[in-house]
């Protein structure tokens, strides 16, 4: 099964609107952490966000957030107000455990950003 | 120098042909990592190295051989590399304290695109 499951693979969404890009995972270890990753078309991948197992808020960072379902195993990024600049990939990871190791990715969202 | 640094951005090499990619990273992180991003398909974790010790290798091809002379600085060299070895690939730093999962995000260099021929 996979780890982690990013079923849009392409998504278009007018500036100044929010959006959001859906990403569930899968494990039965309660510790893990899970990261939301940019990769605009020069390759770089930039870290936007962290939502920790046991965290009991949601993470958000400036437009930035993380919509975090525990239950459901799902951990939604949502964009505020998008601009042309977000336009990009954008993976969902997670790292199961303690151990480093475990770090797995989706397959990405391509995120078109409209003016 | 700030951050991880890859070098080539590009590479183009035929299948007899011997290379290496060089990773430098200025985070003062202790674990290294790296990664083979082919189109359509999730990031692949290749090898991991924590304090300059080899801790993973997920089934990489011998024709992919790391090198960690230090925490600083990671090699990947490669021979008689095959046409579906053409990918991006990614190199990533992160400092590991152990214990539990915690807010250790990788750091990602900018990448070396690699063709095969």
């Amino acid at each position: 099964a996979q780890k982690i499951t990013q079923t849009q693979p392409g998504m278009f969404v007018q500036e100044k609107e929010a959006v959001t890009l859906d990403c569930t995972y899968d494990t039965s270890d309660p510790s893990y952490g899970l990261f939301w990753y940019k990769q605009p078309s020069s390759g770089e991948m930039i870290f936007l966000i962290y939502q920790g197992s046991y965290d009991q808020q949601n993470a958000t960072e400036g437009r930035y957030s993380l919509n975090f379902q525990k239950a459901r195993k799902s951990a939604n990024l949502v964009i505020s107000a998008s601009q042309l600049g977000d336009s990009a990939m954008y993976f969902c990871a997670m790292r199961e455990g303690d151990n480093f190791n475990k770090f797995y990715f989706g397959s990405g969202t391509k995120l078109n950003v409209k003016p | 120098e700030t951050g991880v640094t890859q070098t080539p951005r590009h590479l183009v090499m035929g299948m007899t042909n011997k290379k290496s990619l060089k990773c430098e990273q200025h985070l003062g992180h202790n674990a290294m990592y790296w990664y083979k991003q082919s189109a359509k398909k999730p990031l692949e974790l290749m090898f991991v190295y924590n304090f300059k010790e080899q801790t993973e290798n997920n089934s990489v091809p011998s024709r992919f051989s790391p090198e960690c002379p230090n925490s600083s600085h990671l090699f990947l060299h490669l021979h008689t590399l095959q046409p579906e070895d053409s990918a991006l690939y990614l190199c990533a730093s992160s400092q590991e304290s152990g214990g539990r999962s915690s807010y250790n995000e990788q750091f990602f260099g900018p990448g070396t695109r690699l063709t095969v021929l």
